[in-house]
Order: C-alpha cells, then sequence, then structure tokens
C-alpha cells in the first residue's frame, strides 16, 4: 500500500450506532488532518495531529471523537450522529515544517447516516 | 476573515479551450496557495501551488496567477482536455499555521469532448 488509505470506503449507520473510520498513511509523515467534505461546501478541517497529539479541534461536536496511536494510523470514532453528518470523510497527512507543506489525502469514507 | 472565495461554482468548456478559475482572501497572512484536482472517489490532490513572491507560475498546461494587492488568484488550464474534468479547490494557509488549509468551496470543470 502507498499513500493515505482510509477504511472502509462506504458506511450506513443509524443514529444509535458506533463506528470507527480507520485511516492509515505510508508516507513517514507525523502530521494527520481529518476533513469532512459536503457537497457545495469547503473542506471543513475537524481535527489535526502532530507527532500523535492533537493540536487543533475546530470545534467539532463531541459525537466525533479522534484518536491518533502513532503518528502512521489515525481514527474518527462516531457515535449518536446525525443526518446532518452525512458526507465524505477525508484523511490527510503532511511532513511537519515551516509552512506550505503538501497536504496528501486518501480516498475517503463516504458516510450515511439514516 | 478566514474565508476563500472561489468562482464559479461549476464550468463547462470545449477541449482545446481554456478554463479559469478564480479565488479571492482576506487575511493579508495567508503566504501559500495551494491548488488541489479532486476525480469523483478519489481525494483532492495537489495540482500547483504558489507563493505571493512571483505572480505567476506555471507547469506544464497548468499556471497560476497571483495579485497580491488584490488579494485574489487564479488558475488557467490551457488547451483543457476531456481528462482534466473534475473539481477544483483553491487554498491558502499562513506559515506557522501551516497545517491549517482553508479551501475555496470548489468549481465543478466539464470538459466537452
Amino acid at each position: 500500500e502507498t499513500g493515505v488509505t482510509q477504511t472502509p470506503r462506504h458506511l450506513v449507520m443509524g443514529m444509535t450506532n458506533k463506528k470507527s473510520l480507520k485511516c492509515e498513511q505510508h508516507l513517514g509523515h507525523n502530521a494527520m488532518y481529518w476533513y469532512k467534505q459536503s457537497a457545495k461546501k469547503p473542506l471543513e478541517l475537524m481535527f489535526v495531529y502532530n507527532f500523535k497529539e492533537q493540536t487543533e479541534n475546530n470545534s467539532v461536536p463531541s459525537r466525533f471523537s479522534p484518536e491518533c496511536p502513532n503518528s502512521s494510523h489515525l481514527f474518527l470514532h462516531l457515535h449518536t450522529l446525525q443526518p446532518e453528518d452525512s458526507a465524505l470523510y477525508l484523511c490527510a497527512s503532511s511532513q511537519d515544517g515551516q509552512g506550505g507543506e503538501t497536504q496528501y489525502f486518501g480516498p475517503g469514507t463516504r458516510l450515511l447516516v439514516l | 476573515q478566514q474565508q476563500v472565495k472561489q468562482s464559479p461554482q461549476s464550468l463547462i468548456v470545449q477541449k482545446g479551450g481554456i478554463s479559469i478559475i478564480n479565488c479571492a482572501y482576506e487575511n493579508t497572512a495567508f503566504d501559500y496557495f495551494p491548488w488541489y484536482q479532486q476525480f469523483p472517489g478519489k481525494g483532492p490532490a495537489l495540482l500547483i501551488a504558489i507563493r505571493p513572491d512571483v505572480s505567476e507560475k506555471k507547469e506544464g498546461r497548468f499556471t497560476i496567477s497571483f495579485n497580491k494587492s488584490a488579494k485574489q488568484f487564479s488558475l488557467h488550464i490551457m488547451d483543457s482536455q476531456p481528462g482534466d474534468s473534475a473539481t477544483y479547490f483553491c487554498a491558502a494557509s499562513a506559515t506557522g499555521s501551516a497545517r491549517q488549509l482553508t479551501f475555496g468551496s470548489g468549481t465543478q470543470l466539464t470538459v466537452l469532448p
């Protein structure tokens, strides 16, 4: 595997379910991100991890819970989601630096909340 | 102040034509301006990027034009091809907060054969 991988690619869940999204990067980067992509809206940054430590949490509801056990893996735990949480969830990684690092994105998990 | 405004929302161009997508920003601290390309079923991928010390950057058929005084930048795709049909996002970030890319809302480009 190369680049950034995400599983599952598609997920349908009820509002009372608990599920987790997984992201793995094979690029040796030390920063990882979760984004939410909704139709016709800008990508919304949700969480940033640098060297496994969460450095940003952009006012994301507590029903989304990130976990970064090491610099290669990132999880997004989901519970009691709402239908408006249906979106494409993208993971990205970059090599920390002084600025202007390229972010490499995974293919995303298409989430549908019923 | 963190917004990046992108237009148009959608664009249809004939094969061989020029595609132009525009972005405007307010935050004068932004100093890195990438464009990302996204195909259906894929994540965004970096296409080309520019810093404000130059007014133009060209890579093959893709050119970024940057106007610092107007706080605007644009993507030009010359000799557009059907394979260029994708969604294009502009973005911006500031040194020191480079992990926070602020994205535009995207332009869906369709190049007709």
